[in-house]
């Protein structure tokens, strides 16, 4: 167990509206990182932070931002949901050397 | 040079065989060659990794092969279970900084009873 949650686990949504995905780690860790899922392309990185308040971009980057106010938290927020954002999302940290993930976010978007 | 290509894209394998799912990439920075084990509606979750000082890593039925200069490595399941039906994901990174995992697209195993 990574001691990682993701909430919601499921969400459905319509085009244009904002949503925000959140990861939550109990282990400390300082690096986290947000991937999705899609058949085909396997786990590409959206965002990555390394520390509170220090984020950067991954190879997926557009159409979604990161915030890490805290260490144990960070969000993922789509600011105005497409279809070809449907994908499971995946939130990971990482401990010497190895990135250990939760359990996945389904996220549709109508 | 940032991609990591997996093949085969499926693999159905009879109870007792051996699967091998191989994967090559072209960026030499890479030191870290980790493969991660996936069920239906789970998170990846790491099943064995190698660095490239080695060229094999065993642990149990699960082997990784590692050929630096050709730049490919490999996971070999031995005595294959219908437990171990699965998607396998080999990922390589930069240790260091950032660790980004760079992932191949996945293989679909189905071990046949």
């Amino acid at each position: 167990d990574a001691g990682i949650t993701q909430s919601p686990r499921h969400k459905v949504t319509e085009t244009g509206t904002p949503v925000t995905l959140r990861c939550h780690q109990t282990e400390n860790h300082r690096y986290m990182y947000w991937y999705r899922q899609d058949p085909g392309h396997g786990l590409r990185l959206i965002h990555y932070s390394y520390g509170v308040k220090d984020t950067d971009k991954g190879e997926v980057s557009d159409g979604y931002s990161v915030s890490r106010s805290k260490t144990e938290d960070f969000l993922l927020t789509l600011e105005s949901a497409t279809s070809s954002q449907t994908s499971v999302y995946f939130c990971a940290t990482l401990r010497a050397d190895t990135q250990y993930f939760g359990p996945g976010t389904r996220l549709t978007v109508l | 040079q940032q991609q990591v290509k997996q093949s085969p894209q499926s693999l159905i394998v009879q109870k007792g065989g051996i699967s091998i799912i191989n994967c090559a990439y072209e960026n030499t920075a890479f030191d870290y060659f980790p493969w991660y084990q996936q069920f239906p509606g789970k998170g990846p979750a790491l099943l064995i990794a190698i660095r490239p000082d080695v060229s094999e890593k065993k642990e149990g039925r699960f082997t990784i092969s590692f050929n630096k200069s050709a730049k490919q490595f490999s996971l070999h399941i031995m005595d294959s279970q219908p437990g171990d039906s699965a998607t396998y994901f080999c990922a390589a990174s930069m240790s260091g900084a950032t660790n980004k995992l760079i992932f191949g697209t996945g293989t679909l195993l189905a071990v046949q009873p």
